[in-house]
């Protein structure tokens, strides 16, 4: 199966400051997810942005998806200490709820 | 609370003795899903369910087995657990399998030392 890979991998900012991440993927989607996941625990679903979408928003979040680069973006605004986490981006090819994930990218926000 | 549950969430085991880790969602999810989590590695899917009784592989299932008896659990069996079993385990439901796709849930994960 695809699989999403992130870049950066690890990002370190100052608290207030925005964080964006990158997602690459290989193939044709059906939809594109972002979860969150705190140190040792269970993953979190953020957004996802089905592949006729390129942008969407959920709070502080902000996702695009270019389907023609088969890439997307991830921004925290206004990061805070508790957006500290791992997050990863993972596909699903055919909406069929197989997700394919990404290595993940360690975000810490110091305050 | 609409919530995912596993355990344990930690076991010491030593090869080849038999284990379960238990999944259980109370949302009424029709798709269920098993992953591990190994560091560099990311999440990889061992063993999905669309439904009841409907069961597949999924991309690293050599060593484990499911079942789906009824909707709401969807247990982990390792029969012979060996050494590289030894991973953070997580499992997830999700609304439906249609053609849409949609988030999942996860469980709080169990993580596994076979020794």
């Amino acid at each position: 199966s695809q699989q999403g890979e992130e870049d950066p991998q690890a990002l370190s900012i100052q608290e207030g400051e925005n964080a964006t991440m990158n997602c690459s993927y290989k193939t044709s989607i059906n939809n594109l997810q972002w979860y969150r996941q705190n140190s040792g625990r269970g993953l979190v679903h953020l957004i996802l942005i089905r592949s006729n979408e390129r942008e969407k928003h959920s709070g502080r979040l902000r996702v695009t998806l270019d389907t023609s680069k088969k890439s997307s973006s991830l921004l925290i605004t206004a990061s805070r200490a508790a957006d500290t986490a791992s997050y990863f981006c993972a596909t699903d090819a055919n909406g069929n709820n197989r997700l394919a994930f990404g290595k993940g990218n360690q975000v810490v926000v110091i305050p | 609370e609409a919530q995912v549950t596993q355990n344990p969430r930690y076991l010491i085991t030593v090869t080849g003795k038999k284990l379960t880790v238990t999944c259980s969602q109370n949302m009424n999810h029709e798709y269920m899903s098993w992953y591990r989590q190994d560091p560099g590695l990311g999440l990889r899917q061992i063993y999905y369910s669309m439904n009841v009784e409907v069961t597949d592989k999924g991309d690293v299932p050599e060593g484990y087995k499911v079942s789906r008896k009824e909707k709401r659990n969807f247990p982990l069996i390792l029969e012979s657990p060996s050494p590289n079993q030894t991973s953070l385990y997580f499992c997830a439901s999700s609304l439906s399998s249609g053609e849409q796709g949609n988030e999942q849930y996860f469980g709080p994960g169990t993580r596994l030392t076979v020794t």
